[in-house]
């Protein structure tokens, strides 16, 4: 079972609909939740961090968060062309001292 | 504010050889932390430091070494370079150690040829 694990996708969604991307992790320990964002040939940039259960809002974005289930999802409304990319969920473990980043998954938006 | 800055941005080396790849962290920020990112994956940790010290390695080869210095920058360094190490080296700086969010330089991409 691999420690972080998401959807490789690709999801395609038409724009102004909602995208709503997945991920678990199996250290049950695990303490902060990050997702991050990357275009094609770049780096990942830090769209939202979440520490506590429940939902976190930032804009458009919407991260969620069950350490009972293990599970935190990222919920895009309003999607745009401009949020075509690769999402990367990370999860800080246990020990806090790496980020564990799944494969991510690759989102199209279409115009 | 400056972001996270490395350098070189792209570099090509032959297998045997060795790479130092170099990164200053955000102003402030104390820790800095190194992934190997291969294409289609995520990033994979390969080393944190905090105040100079090694806080963290994943798994990697002793080939495999960093430091951090006074001014906080860091280095990391390959030797013996096998063309399984062609891949986008990231580093990432955060205030501190634990759970604060990391945030990313923009690569270098390293070619072994």
């Amino acid at each position: 079972q691999k420690e972080v694990e998401q959807n490789s996708g690709p999801l395609s969604v038409p724009e102004g609909a909602i995208a709503s991307l997945n991920c678990t992790y199996s250290d049950r320990g695990s303490q902060s939740f990050f997702w991050y964002r990357q275009y094609s040939g770049k780096s990942p940039e830090l769209i939202m961090s979440i520490y506590s259960n429940g939902d976190k809002e930032d804009g458009r974005f919407t991260a969620q968060l069950n350490k009972a289930s293990q599970y935190v999802s990222l919920l895009i409304r309003d999607s745009q062309p401009s949020d075509s990319a690769t999402y990367l969920c990370a999860v800080n473990g246990r020990a806090a001292r790496q980020l564990t980043f799944g494969s991510g998954t690759q989102l199209t938006v279409l115009p | 504010d400056a972001g996270v800055t490395q350098s070189p941005t792209h570099l090509i080396k032959t297998r045997g050889q060795h790479v130092t790849l170099r990164c200053s962290p955000i102003s402030g920020h104390k820790s800095v932390s190194w992934y190997q990112q291969v294409l289609g994956q995520g990033p994979q940790f390969i080393f944190q430091y905090y105040e100079k010290e090694e806080r963290g390695r994943g798994n990697f080869p002793d080939r495999f070494s960093a430091r951090q210095f006074p001014n906080y920058s860091s280095e990391l360094n390959v030797n013996a370079l096998l063309l399984g190490d062609s891949a986008l080296y990231l580093c990432a700086s955060s205030l501190g150690q634990g759970d604060q969010p990391q945030h990313f330089g923009d690569g270098t991409r390293l070619s072994i040829l």
